[in-house]
């Protein structure tokens, strides 16, 4: 059973346009999600999180959205750059994040110059 | 500050073997979490260390064990290995549970592959 859900294993997208990675998760008990980027031969990387209290955090170029009554969150890159291309991975946690983080199977996201 | 490290970073081993990997947590980091990443799929979480108890584990065997030690640091253990726990290892790192940042620091992995 999954609880955490990226639909979409890949995305393509031209530099200087929007990315917007989608996901979806179905535990009511979630209390924060967050979002890491993983490169190849490395550890997956924090970006942003947001508290389920909240609907929008942004940072910089990156913005999460969050919508409870859809249990559905999405990650806006703006303006996407080709160092963006990346494995990323939703996860999402309970109980103000001390517990275990669980993982989407992650979208690989690829920026074309 | 330096960041999550772990040991090996590659290991290979016969079926039926037993393997440790290690971590050493962020500075100032007291809780610890392993999680197993198979090909093709996310992390999957395996149990987390706080101030050296075992706080939460996830749905896999008890050949799973694990410490964590006084300063942190962190070993995972694997007994009688199978085919299907070839993966890549991730040891994270957080500040603790009486924080409300989510955030767990990753470090770059261990890639164990059985035979």
């Amino acid at each position: 059973d999954q609880q955490v859900k990226q639909n979409s294993p890949s995305l393509s997208v031209q530099e200087g346009r929007i990315s917007i990675l989608n996901c979806d998760y179905t535990n009511s008990m979630f209390d924060y999600f967050l979002w890491y980027k993983k490169y190849p031969a490395e550890g997956p990387t924090f970006l942003i999180s947001i508290s389920s209290i909240k609907d929008k955090n942004e940072d910089g170029r990156f913005t999460v959205f969050l919508n409870k009554s859809a249990k559905h969150l999405s990650l806006h890159i703006v303006p996407s750059q080709p160092g963006d291309s990346a494995v990323y991975f939703c996860a999402a946690t309970g109980r103000g994040g001390s517990e275990k983080l669980v993982f989407g199977k992650g979208t690989k996201l690829t920026v074309n110059p | 500050e330096t960041g999550v490290t772990q040991s090996p970073t590659h290991l290979i081993k016969t079926r039926g073997q037993q393997v440790t990997l290690r971590c050493s947590s962020q500075s100032g980091h007291n809780t610890v979490s392993w999680y197993q990443q198979a090909l093709g799929q996310g992390p999957q979480f395996i149990f987390q260390y706080y101030r050296e108890e075992e706080n939460g584990r996830g749905n896999f065997p008890p050949r799973f064990s694990g410490l964590q030690f006084p300063n942190y640091s962190s070993e995972l253990n694997v007994n009688a290995l199978e085919l299907d726990d070839s993966a890549l290892y991730l040891c994270a790192s957080s500040a603790g549970l009486a924080v409300t940042s989510p955030q767990q620091y990753f470090g770059p992995g261990t890639r164990l592959t059985v035979t």
